[in-house]
């Protein structure tokens, strides 16, 4: 079945650092990949959709500066969490799909604690 | 705007027991309806989904129907087994203006004893 990978699965960084996690998608051409971020007992929320060689399309309330989103190539898309503060802290989900009719397939999480 | 609810957790039961968590939506349009499931330290996997009204989604032994008069897309399963603790999301995907978005439940942790 298709597999996505994510990398960290788990990081601390202190406060105004930034951190990147990386997405891949890897036995498939992922031409969509998104990414969620989950809070404690609460839903996955999504963040923003990435096409490859295209700007993401951001959520409302989602910031684009703080949250900048990378889908270079049809198999790897990288959240960068800039400047973090503890607020950030959080679960990131990636999901990837090939086409507009597939499901989305999901990566095993990211776990982000800012200090 | 469209949102998922489904019933709190956690949940217990003892194996062999009948299983349904409850699951109500509302959304514009017609949506496509979801249960997905995540195992400890795994990704969400897809278990099953209806696309239009009276759909019946199955797989594993677990089953929903969409029910579009009630709003409702309740996940049942006939007799658990310990194999199948794990975190259940209901979710639906709208395609209107042509972005095919997902809206996730909160998630119902289900524990099953042995």
């Amino acid at each position: 079945g298709a597999v996505v990978s994510q990398h960290p699965s788990r990081v601390i960084c202190k406060s105004g650092t930034s951190v990147k996690i990386e997405c891949r998608s890897l036995d498939f051409q992922a031409t969509t990949m998104f990414w969620y971020r989950q809070f404690p007992k609460q839903s996955l929320m999504l963040m923003a959709t990435s096409n490859e060689g295209s700007k993401a399309t951001y959520e409302q309330g989602v910031e684009k500066d703080k949250f900048l989103i990378n889908h270079a190539s049809l198999t790897l898309s990288t959240l960068t969490v800039t400047s973090a503060h503890p607020e950030d802290s959080s679960f990131y989900i990636c999901s990837a799909r090939d086409s507009p009719n597939y499901e989305q397939y999901f990566g095993p999480g990211t776990r982000l604690t800012v200090t | 705007g469209n949102s998922v609810t489904q019933m709190e957790g956690p949940v217990t039961l003892s194996e062999e027991a009948f299983l349904t968590i409850n699951c109500t939506y509302t959304a514009t349009g017609y949506p496509s309806l979801f249960w997905y499931v995540q195992y400890p330290g795994e990704g969400l996997q897809l278990l099953l989904k209806a696309t239009k009204a009276d759909d019946k989604g199955s797989n594993k032994g677990f089953e929903a129907t969409y029910r579009k008069e009630t709003t409702s897309f309740h996940l049942e399963k006939g007799s658990v087994q310990v194999s199948d603790s794990a975190v259940y999301f209901c979710a639906l995907s709208d395609r209107s203006g042509g972005n095919e978005k997902l809206t996730f439940g909160t998630g119902t942790r289900l524990t099953i004893i042995p």
